[in-house]
């Protein structure tokens, strides 16, 4: 079985600071995706960035960074140059191999509050 | 080009009634899956069609069901409804089926409230 834990239920940030929002995954294939997807209070879930199982550099997009540690199965999100507009929940989650491959495996989130 | 798209947008049952939940994907993308996600926690996987075949199921009663059209949109259909299925319903689209860094794009969901 697939679990995902985000163990920071909450935090602040000051704007224009970088904030690290943890993630921690357990999984026996060997072949995974890991996605980060933001929900601000609105409802949708916007993709943020993808780190491949087998990709060997960290994945960037922007403002956002993974960083992926896998002999630890972590990997934490980034986010540098905070703005307001970055107030939201956060969502780690896993895609495997063995499992449905339409199937996001998603953590409790981490609500992350953006103050002036 | 539009994304996902659900309807609709609220929706306020009782327990017992039956509930249609209507999802169309971004053009192009065949698969859909479908999420429930209580107040407070993550998404839960509920539904994954590609091709109109069920390719995925979460573990939830069997009064939760599915399908897929020929144009890939999908419907969501809940049972004797009960009190703790009022959540947010997800819905998501997808490139490809198979294992790949194709992410899933996501509708603004539909919020069931059941009283």
């Amino acid at each position: 079985a697939q679990k995902i834990t985000q163990t920071q239920p909450g935090m602040f940030v000051q704007e224009k600071e970088a904030v690290t929002l943890d993630c921690t995954y357990d999984t026996s294939d060997q072949s995974y995706g890991l996605f980060w997807y933001k929900q601000p209070s609105s409802g949708e879930m916007i993709f943020l960035i993808y780190q491949g199982s087998y990709d060997e550099q960290n994945a960037t997009e922007g403002r956002y960074s993974l960083n992926f540690q896998k002999a630890r199965k972590s990997a934490n999100l980034v986010i540098s140059a905070s703005q307001l507009g970055d107030s939201a929940m956060y969502f780690c989650a896993m895609r495997g191999s063995t499992d449905s491959w339409g199937k996001l495996q998603f953590g409790a989130g981490t609500q992350v509050v953006v103050t002036p | 080009d539009a994304g996902v798209t659900q309807s609709p947008t609220h929706l306020i049952k009782t327990r017992g009634q039956h509930v249609t939940l209507r999802c169309s994907p971004i053009s192009g993308h065949k698969s859909v899956s479908w999420y429930q996600q209580v107040l407070g926690q993550g998404p839960q996987f509920i539904f994954q069609y590609y091709e109109k075949e069920e390719r995925g199921r979460g573990n939830f009663p069997d009064r939760f069901s599915a399908r897929q059209f020929p144009n890939y949109s999908s419907e969501l259909n809940v049972n004797a409804l009960l009190l703790g299925d009022s959540a947010l319903y997800l819905c998501a689209s997808s490139l490809w089926e198979s294992y790949s860094n194709q992410p899933q794009h996501f509708g603004d969901g539909t919020r069931l409230s059941i009283l």
